[in-house]
């Protein structure tokens, strides 16, 4: 079946230390994103890319940085300089037009300590 | 700048109830997508309808059904005999046609009580 990936489901980090989120996807989609959900803000963009090398800032990009070295490939990772990144992150992705509705994955949920 | 406001924070409902989830938006554009999503507790968003901007007919899905109005700027969401399946968190975003990416709001929570 198609779909998005995201591991791992959970993941825990000291303070200070990088952290990189996985998301793959098989849906053959151009575009993919990378949303953080916090309790009452809803999903907030951080970054998105509409083709392989090429990348975006969304709204809150700062402390976070990707790669788009493949199609069906968005890591994110989570600097140290991310001053609040406990959260819920969210992968999504589609056709890369307006129209197109976002796919998403299960979401990691990040816990720095 | 685009903008979505859903001002209902939570909404608590007993089974079979009808309940309607507002969404409200901003957008200068003239050309626009509306989307409506539902998260569950596993977490995943799941897409349940979008709309374009120059479509304000009513549409209806079974249970769901959603009432577009430009002239309010509004895209609300009914759930008619809501069931407790039916409890889940649901976004509205809106995308434009000269961005990139697809704006959400805050989300409603809804609880259907059995």
């Amino acid at each position: 079946d198609g779909g998005i990936t995201q591991s791992p489901k959970y993941l825990f980090r000291k303070e200070g230390q990088n952290v990189t989120l996985s998301c793959e996807q098989n849906l053959n989609h151009d575009a993919m994103y990378w949303y953080r959900q916090d309790p009452g803000q809803g999903l907030r963009l951080i970054y998105y890319s509409q083709i392989v090398n090429d990348f975006q800032k969304g709204d809150i990009a700062e402390g976070y940085s990707v790669s788009r070295e493949k199609k069906e490939s968005f890591p994110l990772t989570v600097t140290s300089a991310q001053k609040n990144p406990t959260a819920f992150y969210l992968c999504a992705s589609n056709q890369g037009q307006q129209n197109s509705p976002l796919h998403f994955g299960n979401g990691t949920r990040l816990t720095v300590t | 700048a685009q903008k979505v406001t859903q001002a209902q924070t939570e909404i608590s409902v007993v089974e079979k109830e009808d309940v309607t989830l507002d969404c409200v938006y901003e957008t200068r554009d003239t050309t626009y997508y509306l989307f409506w999503y539902k998260q569950p507790p596993s977490g995943e968003l799941v897409f349940l309808i979008r709309r374009n901007s120059f479509d304000e007919q009513n549409e209806i899905s079974g249970r769901y059904s959603w009432n577009f109005q430009k002239s309010t700027s509004s895209f609300n969401f009914t759930i008619t005999a809501s069931q407790v399946v039916d409890s889940a968190v649901y976004f509205c975003a809106l995308s434009e046609a000269e961005n990139n990416d697809m704006r959400f709001g805050a989300g409603t929570r809804l609880t259907v009580k059995p």
